[in-house]
């Protein structure tokens, strides 16, 4: 069974800090990683996405990508108190378009 | 960016009863639309995928009869939960994909619809 593993957590991190959360996956087929951003009670929303190896850069985000390890991160940067929320690390299945999902990372921002 | 929406936006309703959850593409035509389901703390456990016109594909373990899935037109989506009981009780999130063949396909998600069966 293809697998997305996740720390679930909490991450605990002061506001101003880098905050880094990991991935692991178990299909080596796949080809497209997703982070998302999961509040309370409401729908995940995309931060970034990577296919490619190494790193994205967006703003305060960044992913890393490594496929021969098959592990993918996300790095915060200036991590704030609106950055806590549940991130899920979302890995597409190989040529089926399906998003696998792992169970997600509580982040805890402290002010 | 690409909105989906998904009405109702939460639901109660007493056992043995049918609920109908819409979701649609606001602003594309979305080829795919998959359904999702999200118990509490957990993660998001893919229920089906849905294509225009066709059957929905059902995940090992989702009972096709219960939740019918209609994907009547290339921006809207039903699920219908038949006969639901409280274990049915769950964030129902759908989401909705334009295949392109690209490296990736993105999918947008609809704000969810919480479901509680008394």
């Amino acid at each position: 069974q293809k697998e997305v593993e996740q720390n679930s957590g909490p991450l605990s991190v002061p506001e101003g800090a880098i905050a880094s959360l990991n991935c692991t996956y178990s299909d080596r087929g796949s080809q497209s990683f997703f982070w998302y951003r999961q509040y309370s009670g409401k729908s995940p929303e995309l931060i970034m996405f990577i296919y490619s190896n190494g790193d994205k850069e967006d703003g305060r985000f960044t992913a890393q990508l490594n496929k021969a390890s098959q592990y993918v991160s996300l790095l915060i940067r200036d991590s704030q108190p609106s950055d806590s929320a549940t991130y899920l690390c979302a890995v597409e299945e190989d040529s089926s378009y399906k998003l696998i999902f792992g169970s997600g990372t509580r982040l805890l921002v402290r002010p | 960016g690409a909105v989906v929406s998904q009405h109702p936006s939460w639901v109660i309703c007493k056992s043995g009863t049918s609920v109908k959850i819409e979701c649609r593409s606001l602003d594309f035509q979305a080829t795919t639309m998959f359904w999702y389901r999200q118990f509490p703390k957990q993660s998001l456990m893919l229920m089906a995928t849905s294509n225009e016109g066709s059957k929905a594909t059902y995940e090992q373990g989702v009972e096709k009869d219960k939740f019918l899935i209609n994907h009547a037109s290339l921006t809207l989506s039903t699920l219908t939960v038949t006969s639901a009981h409280p274990e049915d009780s769950s964030f129902y999130i759908c989401s909705a994909s334009l295949i392109a063949g690209g490296p990736y396909n993105e999918q947008f998600f609809g704000p969810g619809t919480r479901l509680t069966v008394l």
